[in-house]
């Protein structure tokens, strides 16, 4: 079946280090890959997205590029910041009518001053 | 443009008692997800509606969880009767249609004591 595996956390960094949050996927065909944010208190937001291999997805200045010869989705940021705080989730879903998404267990990011 | 409403936010209660959730998706949205979402883990998928239709839900403890999604607008999640290992964050999703980006409530925070 299909599954997610993301890098385990808390990820501790100070402002303006450079961020890599690995994800490897396992899935049949070609899925869509995403990354979600969920803020203190706040709900799951889709972060970015790609939807075949090569292209990549950005957002905030965070970027992850679909790589189907490694089946990975790994999140980058070049410098980050207090607010960028949270948890990320790395997820995929089929394409089709049955279409759900298929998380990895997130990974918690900690920035500090 | 309104998001994904849920109510409760939180919710309290003993083993064995009942308890349901309402979501009221994204206006024109078709397709509507519940997710549930243990302390630690990712949201895990439990039902998906297309209109007013299930399209999965194969992983609804059919035997405690039911929902149901009258009209292809509003759903309701209900448990009966609670356990223990249902305390987690019950999360509702909407998109356009089946493939397209998910939109996520806040999730209603469940406790079962």
């Amino acid at each position: 079946g299909n599954s997610v595996t993301q890098m385990e956390g808390p990820v501790t960094l100070s402002e303006e280090a450079f961020l890599t949050i690995n994800c490897t996927y396992t899935a049949t065909g070609y899925p869509s890959l995403f990354w979600y944010v969920q803020y203190p208190g706040e709900g799951l937001q889709l972060l970015l997205k790609a939807t075949k291999a090569d292209d990549k997805g950005s957002n905030k200045g965070f970027e992850a590029t679909y790589r189907k010869e490694t089946t990975s989705f790994h999140l980058e940021k070049g410098s980050v910041q207090v607010s960028d705080s949270a948890v990320y989730f790395c997820a995929l879903s089929r394409t089709g009518t049955a279409s759900k998404l298929t998380f990895g267990t997130g990974t918690r990011l900690q920035v500090t001053l | 443009e309104a998001g994904v409403a849920q109510s409760p936010r939180y919710k309290i209660i003993e083993k064995r008692q009942s308890v349901a959730f309402w979501c009221n998706p994204i206006s024109g949205h078709a397709t509507l997800y519940w997710y549930q979402q243990i302390l630690g883990q990712g949201p895990k998928l439990l039902i998906q509606f297309q209109n007013n239709g299930v399209v999965d839900d194969s992983q609804l403890p059919k035997d405690r969880f039911s929902a149901e999604r009258l009209k292809g607008v509003d759903s309701t999640l209900k448990i009966q009767p609670a356990k223990l290992e249902d305390s987690a964050v019950y999360l509702c999703a909407s998109s356009l249609k089946g493939p397209d980006t998910q939109y996520f409530g806040p999730g209603t925070r469940l406790t079962v004591l």
